[in-house]
């Protein structure tokens, strides 16, 4: 059963726009979350976090937003670049243990 | 500063053999984790080693064990390997909790 959901597997958006990225969970007891990013041909690497005690974080062009009620998270990047194409995964973890639960991932195109 | 490691880039085999896996995580990072990749599927957790010992387990059959050395290195080993093991094994190392340095995948492909 998969507790963590991301139900678009591509995206594509123009250079230059934002990329706005979903993912859904299901168990409650969720508290940390994370988004990966992931060439091909190598592992993901982490992008960036948020904890449950904010329903925002922000790094750069990248923004995390957290919807505890809703049990939704999503990634925008803010102007996409053609680099930015890649597949993003989101991951969820409760804070009293150490495995993360991951989507299915969505890949991201980046449109010159 | 040298990434996660992981060996081999590619393995196949056949079904009933045994495959091993090899990881080494970053120099200082004592977790390390393998993650099941298969086609289709998201990353699907298996195991956390930290300080030597299996802190937890994903669910997954016994056949799927591993270890870690004293040197923090891990080895994943699937026994009886099946036609549905084929994926993509992914290693992570940490320091703490809240990130994981992954490595490059092992590709294995069971005929």
């Amino acid at each position: 059963d998969q507790q963590v959901k991301q139900n678009s597997p591509s995206l594509s958006v123009q250079e230059g726009r934002i990329s706005i990225l979903n993912c859904d969970y299901t168990n409650s007891m969720f508290d940390y979350f994370l988004w990966y990013k992931k060439y091909p041909a190598e592992g993901p690497t982490f992008l960036i976090s948020i904890s449950s005690i904010k329903d925002k974080n922000e790094d750069g062009r990248f923004t995390v937003f957290l919807n505890k009620s809703a049990k939704h998270l999503s990634l925008h990047i803010v102007p996409s670049q053609p680099g930015d194409s890649a597949v993003y995964f989101c991951a969820a973890s409760e804070s009293t243990g150490n495995q993360f639960y991951f989507g299915t991932g969505t890949s991201l195109t980046v449109i010159p | 500063e040298a990434g996660v490691t992981q060996s081999p880039t590619h393995l196949i085999k056949t079904r009933g053999q045994q495959a091993t896996l090899r990881c080494s995580p970053i120099s200082g990072h004592t977790s390390v984790y393998w993650y099941q990749q298969a086609l289709g599927l998201g990353l699907q957790f298996l195991l956390w080693y930290d300080e030597g010992e299996e802190r937890n387990r994903g669910n997954f059959p016994p056949r799927f064990s591993g270890r870690q050395f004293p040197n923090y290195s891990s080895e994943l080993n699937v026994n009886a390997l099946e036609l549905e093991d084929s994926a993509l094994y992914l290693c992570a190392s940490s320091l703490v909790e809240d990130e994981q340095y992954f490595g490059p995948g092992t590709r294995l492909t069971v005929t």
